[in-house]
């Protein structure tokens, strides 16, 4: 199957830096890749949608301005944590379809995912 | 909106059969997946159903009937390493999105 890498796989941070969260297709290309957050002994929540050569959708609730997205290429979008607080620790997970011949195919794809602590 | 319901826990023996159900409400459907999630861990893909039915997958198998917004996964010859969350996720129509449900957490026992 279609492998999909994040990095860095945890990193802790003092309250009020940024933290920089990369996800990468390693074998195929995507033009849409999904950032999911997931809190302990929850479900992944949708934060964002990340579109390659354009503008990231938000899903309701989700500050674009605190969590900003860049798809700068067809494998990698970059998910940057501003200002991180205590609040923002959780686990971030991004995924993505492959495109083969054109054709988005039917399973998503998740990263192993990024675990943030800020202190 | 996507309102998706799955019991939260769920405990059986190892060698034995379990089936985790999932009821959806959705604005649209286009197909519904299953993952398992070890803790600490990104989820893996185990099944895709978009038509009625059953689809098996050597010990696991999944169904759905999109009339009554349900479909389970069926977990079969139970083993220790099948102790996870399972999550019921449906994807919406004209995009790619998929909401996913709260999670099930499967405990196998020897």
């Amino acid at each position: 199957g279609a492998v999909v890498s994040q990095h860095p796989s945890w990193v802790i941070c003092k309250s009020g830096t940024s933290v920089k969260i990369e996800c990468r297709s390693l074998d195929f290309q995507a033009t849409t890749m999904f950032w999911y957050r997931q809190f302990p002994k929850q479900s992944l929540m949708l934060m964002a949608t990340s579109n390659e050569g354009s503008k990231a959708t938000y899903e309701q609730g989700v500050e674009k301005d605190k969590f900003l997205i860049n798809h700068a290429s067809l494998t990698l979008s970059t998910l940057t944590v501003t200002s991180a607080h205590p609040e923002d620790s959780s686990f971030y997970i991004c995924s993505a379809y492959p495109v083969t011949s054109g054709r988005v195919e039917e399973t998503q794809y998740f990263g192993p995912g990024t675990r943030l602590l800020v202190l | 909106g996507q309102n998706i319901d799955q019991p939260t826990e769920m405990t059986a023996t190892e060698g034995a059969i379990v089936q985790i159900n999932c009821t959806y409400q959705t604005s649209g459907f286009n197909g519904l997946f299953w993952y398992q999630q070890h803790a600490g861990e990104a989820p893996t893909f185990l099944s895709y159903n978009v038509l009625d039915g059953l689809e098996e997958k050597g010990r696991f198998s999944s169904f759905l009937s999109r009339s009554k917004g349900y479909s389970y996964l069926l977990l079969k010859e139970l083993q220790m390493k099948d102790s996870a969350s399972y999550l019921c996720a449906v994807r919406g129509v004209n995009d790619y999105k998929l909401s996913f449900g709260a999670g099930t957490t499967v405990t196998v026992r020897a």
